[in-house]
């Protein structure tokens, strides 16, 4: 069985800190992806990145980074200076490449910036 | 209109009324997915739709029916809800299913928040 595990529910912290989302993951699958989603109040889920588990390569997007270890099956998520606007709900997911492909989602870790 | 939308955003209902959820998608994705959002749980998967045909139903009650009249449209169907049916119902579309490519990434809508009294 697949399972994403975000030990954080809920995070607090000032602008302009750096802030690292955990995500655990159990899966007997040899290759799958690893996403990341924000939900901020709106609702609606916003797609930030997907990782395949074959490419280790941390990844940079502006002030997003992800840092991929398979061999701890993790897939944290840092915000580098971090701004109110990122306040939202986050969210890890797991899917398989082959059979049911079903997207099992964590539990979420509710991320609020202040001010 | 971008992205996918989906309505009424908010929707009040009794146990005994019948109503229905609206998504659509202009993406121009062959395949539509909803899911459920309860406090406390992880977003549970319903049901998928490939092509208009449904793909997977994870044992949903039977009071929920969803349909796919075409690709860019997906409705689900509500009937004699219960309480512990309040929740933000999500829809989300994919260019394919089942490749097990990057075409399989899922984007959503902003949800319909329902409560049942």
């Amino acid at each position: 069985a697949q399972k994403v595990t975000q030990a954080q529910t809920e995070i607090s912290v000032v602008e302009k800190e750096d802030v690292t989302l955990d995500c655990v993951y159990e899966t007997r699958d040899t290759t799958y992806y690893l996403f990341w989603y924000k939900q901020p109040p709106s609702g609606e889920l916003v797609f930030l990145i997907r990782r395949n588990s074959f490419d280790e390569q941390n990844e940079i997007s502006g002030r997003y980074s992800w840092n991929f270890q398979k061999s701890t099956s993790s897939f944290n998520f840092t915000i580098t200076a971090s701004q109110v606007v990122d306040s939202a709900v986050y969210f890890c997911a797991l899917r398989q490449i082959q059979g049911a492909q079903k997207l099992v989602f964590g539990q979420g870790t509710r991320l609020t910036i202040n001010p | 209109e971008t992205g996918v939308t989906q309505t009424p955003r908010h929707l009040v209902m009794g146990m005994t009324n019948k109503k229905s959820l609206k998504c659509e998608q202009h993406l121009g994705h062959n395949a539509m997915y909803w899911y459920k959002q309860s406090a406390k749980k992880p977003l549970e998967l319903m049901f998928v739709y490939s092509l208009e045909e449904r793909v997977e139903n994870n044992s949903v009650p039977s009071r929920f029916s969803p349909e796919c009249p075409n690709s860019s449209h997906l409705f689900l169907h509500l009937h004699t809800l219960q309480p512990e049916d309040s929740a933000l119902y999500l829809c989300a579309s994919s260019q394919e299913f089942g490749r097990g490519t990057d075409t399989d990434t899922q984007y959503f809508g902003p949800g319909t928040r329902l409560t049942v009294l």
